[in-house]
């Protein structure tokens, strides 16, 4: 069954710290894998997205990384500021024929940043 | 640059009435999504839409019936609402499903069914 897992669930962290959130799936046959920041009361919106050859990508503080054999993912945030609050959602891209694609969405780690 | 548009943002109806959900999107996407997020679970999808005219079921469709006449709009109608359909509705836009291509989200719409 295809599946993604984030953790934590939550996090609280002080502004100014970094922090890891982490993504475990079971997606076969992987296409992609996408990170995407939720806002309260807001749609997802899109930080990172990582093919199967791609194990790192950054914007700006957020760093994500892919370890394909393991079917890991990890989204690093750096110098956490008090915008940084939000549910993180882990995206995993199934491949199927042609040109769709399924995307199978984590429930998300919702990250408080306290001043 | 408006995007991607739902309406209402809000709303409230009552077990058996039939409620459309509006998304609008600027951009002549082609393939657009509908999705419900509830607690304890991550984004389904409810139907998408490949193109004008051409709609397909997704993960969760019972209840539900969409339409597409034109590109830019996807509505999403409930045709006789339940309680278990309380949740937060979004439409999402690509320009192609695929390696890579990003779906772009509308703001929501958090519909309750009493």
């Amino acid at each position: 069954k295809n599946q993604v897992e984030q953790s934590p669930q939550s996090l609280i962290i002080l502004e100014g710290k970094n922090c890891t959130l982490q993504c475990n799936y079971t997606v076969s046959p992987f296409s992609n894998l996408r990170w995407y920041k939720q806002d309260t009361g807001r749609g997802p919106v899109s930080l990172t997205i990582m093919t199967f050859s791609e194990n790192t990508k950054s914007n700006g503080r957020y760093t994500a990384t892919l370890d394909a054999d393991t079917k890991q993912s990890s989204l690093h945030i750096t110098a956490s500021q008090l915008s940084d609050s939000a549910s993180y959602i882990c995206v995993v891209s199934a491949r199927y024929g042609g040109a769709t694609n399924k995307l199978i969405f984590g429930t998300g780690t919702l990250l408080a940043v306290q001043p | 640059d408006a995007g991607i548009t739902q309406s209402p943002r809000y709303k409230i109806t009552e077990t058996g009435r039939q409620v459309t959900l509006m998304c609008h999107q600027t951009w002549s996407h082609s393939y657009m999504f509908w999705y419900r997020q509830d607690l304890g679970h991550g984004l389904r999808l409810i139907y998408y839409s490949a193109a004008a005219d051409i709609t397909d079921k997704g993960e969760v469709p019972d209840g539900y019936v969409v339409s597409r006449s034109k590109t830019e709009n996807f509505p999403l109608t409930l045709e006789s609402a339940t309680r278990s359909q309380t949740s937060v509705y979004f439409c999402a836009s690509s320009e192609l499903v695929g390696r890579g291509n990003e779906q772009y989200f509308g703001p929501g719409t958090r519909l309750t069914v009493t």
